[in-house]
Parts: C-alpha cells; sequence; structure tokens
C-alpha cells in the first residue's frame, strides 16, 4: 500500500467553480501537510502548509485535514483558467527521516 | 530574491555514465533536499542535507550520492546510468532543519534522459 493515494484525474471544471482535490493516507503519524501546484515543465510551488488536523485558508484556497479519516482536502474557489495545473499533496512527520512523502498529483483543467 | 537555482536544466546521457546535478539554495535557508519525479507520479525523496551534513535518505541505490558545500549548494551524482534513471530531478531548499518539518521550496528540476 502506498503512503500517499491521490486520484490522478484528470479533472475538468468550467470556470468559476469550487474545485474539490483529495488525498488519503496510511501513516497515522503525519502531522504535516502541503498542497503544491506543478505547471508543466516547472518545478512544484508550495501553496499551503497546514499541521494537524483543521482548516487553514488562503485567498481563494482552503486546505482541510481530518486526521481521524486520515483524509486531506485542497478547495479552489471561483477557479481560474490560470489554476490550471498538476496538485501535488505531500506530508511529513517528525520521525520520518526529514522526508516528505508525495501523492501522484492530480491534473486540473480550468475550461474558460 | 532569486528561488532555488538548478543546473542544468536538460541532460542526455547514455547507460553506464555518471551525471552531475547541482542545485543553489534560496538565500539564507541552509537545508537541501532532491527528489526525483518520474512522469505522471509524484516526487520521491533522494536524500536531504543540513550543514553538510546527511540527514535523511530515501530508498535508492548505492549508486546515487550527493554532498553540500560551505556555501550551502548542493551535487547530486548518479553512476552507472540506468534508463530507470531517466526522470526529472528536483532539489528543494527548506530554512533548517529540525525535529518539525519545514516548508520546502523547490527549483524548476534538471530533466535527465538516460538513452
Amino acid at each position: 500500500q502506498k503512503e500517499v493515494e491521490q486520484d490522478p484525474g484528470p479533472l475538468s471544471v468550467p470556470e468559476g467553480a469550487i474545485v474539490s482535490l483529495n488525498c488519503t493516507y496510511s501513516n497515522s503519524a503525519f502531522q504535516y501537510f502541503m498542497w503544491y501546484r506543478q505547471y508543466s515543465r516547472k518545478g512544484p510551488e508550495l501553496l499551503m502548509y497546514t499541521y494537524s488536523s483543521g482548516n487553514k485558508e488562503d485567498g481563494r484556497f482552503t486546505a482541510q485535514v481530518d486526521k481521524s479519516s486520515k483524509y486531506i482536502s485542497l478547495f479552489i474557489r471561483d477557479s481560474q483558467p490560470s489554476d490550471s495545473a498538476t496538485y501535488l499533496c505531500a506530508m511529513s512527520a517528525w520521525n520520518t527521516g526529514n522526508q516528505f512523502y508525495f501523492g501522484t498529483g492530480t491534473s486540473l483543467t480550468v475550461i474558460p | 530574491d532569486a528561488g532555488v537555482t538548478q543546473s542544468p536544466t536538460h541532460l542526455i546521457k547514455t547507460r553506464g555514465q555518471h551525471v552531475t546535478l547541482r542545485c543553489s539554495p534560496i538565500s539564507g535557508h541552509k537545508s537541501v533536499s532532491w527528489y526525483q519525479q518520474v512522469l505522471g507520479q509524484g516526487p520521491q525523496f533522494i536524500f536531504q542535507y543540513y550543514e553538510k551534513e546527511e540527514r535523511g535518505r530515501g530508498n535508492f541505490p548505492d549508486r546515487f550520492s550527493a554532498r553540500q558545500f560551505p556555501n550551502y549548494s548542493s551535487e547530486l551524482n548518479v553512476n552507472a546510468l540506468l534508463l530507470g534513471d531517466s526522470a526529472l530531478y528536483l532539489c528543494a531548499s527548506s530554512l533548517r532543519q529540525g525535529r518539525v518539518p519545514q516548508p520546502q521550496h523547490f527549483g524548476d528540476g534538471t530533466r535527465l534522459s538516460i538513452l
């Protein structure tokens, strides 16, 4: 079983839609959760960094962590064509040897 | 401010050769990590270095090695290249290394193709 599972999509939505991206994980020690956006031929760009359970909001982006279900989500409100990219979740724990575990990424296309 | 810079951007090698990839972290960042990203997959952790010492190692063979220099830049070396080493190699930097994992900032990577 992979440490982190993420639906690869592809996901296609109309401009202005609310997008929901999700990851599940198996290691209950994970406490630090990140979402990255990766454009084609570019490196991942950090969007959100959260600790433990709860919600965190930054502009149009909201990250949710449900540790009891081992499930994290990223919501994008008022999606724009410029949001078209691959979204990667990543997670870590204090005892994982400084290693971050990534999902496979979800490909998102926002149609004008 | 300059982000994480990596060189070269693209590289073509043949099986059995060796390669050296270079990374300069964000100014002030002392920790550097290396990741391998195969097409269609998420990045996989290879190494982390902090203050010139290896602080973490992923599940990669001994053909992979790295080092960090006094100015915090880093090199990743891969010997005896295999076709399966074809990937995007990403370098990430963070302020420091400690008990709490630090958010990592990535460069645009080196795309390595093995023929």
